[in-house]
């Protein structure tokens, strides 16, 4: 498997678009989050689904941040529209949830950069 | 304006010698405590856990002491090489949803 795959690696957009990260997770995991990461807040918890479900959205800074999972194999992140303090590194993680163990396999990541 | 960052802790060591990185940690009520470690550009990368009803565990390389009664965490890695230059990330996951809660992070620079 090729791991966690993010798309794009890097985004810059203009204050006011929209913006939408993309995830393939672990081909056979059940759950899928969404971290940011940022010098000043560190790595928070954003969101996340189990069985494409969303259980837990509370991290989501605001109405302006939108997640879904139509399927198994495909999760979007989407902001709009964005704002310059929305710059950080956003990381999509899948794991196997119920399976034993904890580990969490996170993609490379996305830097979004909103000038 | 330009806004300020966190300045993460930062361990500096010498190669071969052994590392210890420390977490302190406020659920008591987590299930388990995860080390993360995370290299320049690249996504969180699992090292080990341990459940919150053991008090230490062993990998290659690294232990995990857990300790509930001062709510304390450590990562110990012994012969440190220059590929362990990182940084450390603890995480807390309670109930079997494996979100984690994760702490500020240890910068670990490994002097040749």
């Amino acid at each position: 498997d090729a791991g966690v795959i993010q798309s794009p690696r890097h985004e810059v957009t203009e204050m006011g678009q929209e913006v939408t990260l993309r995830c393939k997770p672990i081909s056979g995991h059940n759950s899928l989050f969404w971290y940011r990461q940022t010098m000043m807040r560190g790595l928070e918890l954003l969101i996340y689904f189990n069985n494409n479900v969303p259980i837990d959205d509370s991290g989501m800074p605001e109405d302006r941040f939108s997640a879904k999972m139509p399927n198994a194999s495909f999760s979007t992140l989407k902001i709009q529209p964005s704002e310059p303090r929305d710059s950080a590194v956003y990381f999509c993680a899948s794991s196997l949830v119920g399976g034993g163990g904890t580990e969490a396999f996170f993609g490379q990541g996305t830097r979004l950069t909103v000038v | 304006g330009e806004s300020v960052g966190l300045h993460l802790p930062t361990l500096s060591v010498q190669e071969g010698d052994n590392s210890i990185i420390n977490c302190a940690y406020s659920n008591s009520a987590s299930d388990y405590f995860i080390w993360y470690k995370q290299e320049s550009g690249k996504g969180p990368q699992f090292i080990i856990d341990i459940r919150s009803n053991m008090d230490k565990r062993q990998g290659q390389r690294v232990t995990v002491l857990l300790n509930k009664t001062v709510k304390h965490l450590s990562l110990q890695i012994a012969a440190t090489q220059p590929g362990d230059s990182a940084v450390y990330f603890c995480a807390e996951t309670t109930g079997n949803t494996g979100k984690l809660i994760f702490g500020q992070g240890t910068t670990l620079q490994v002097k040749p």
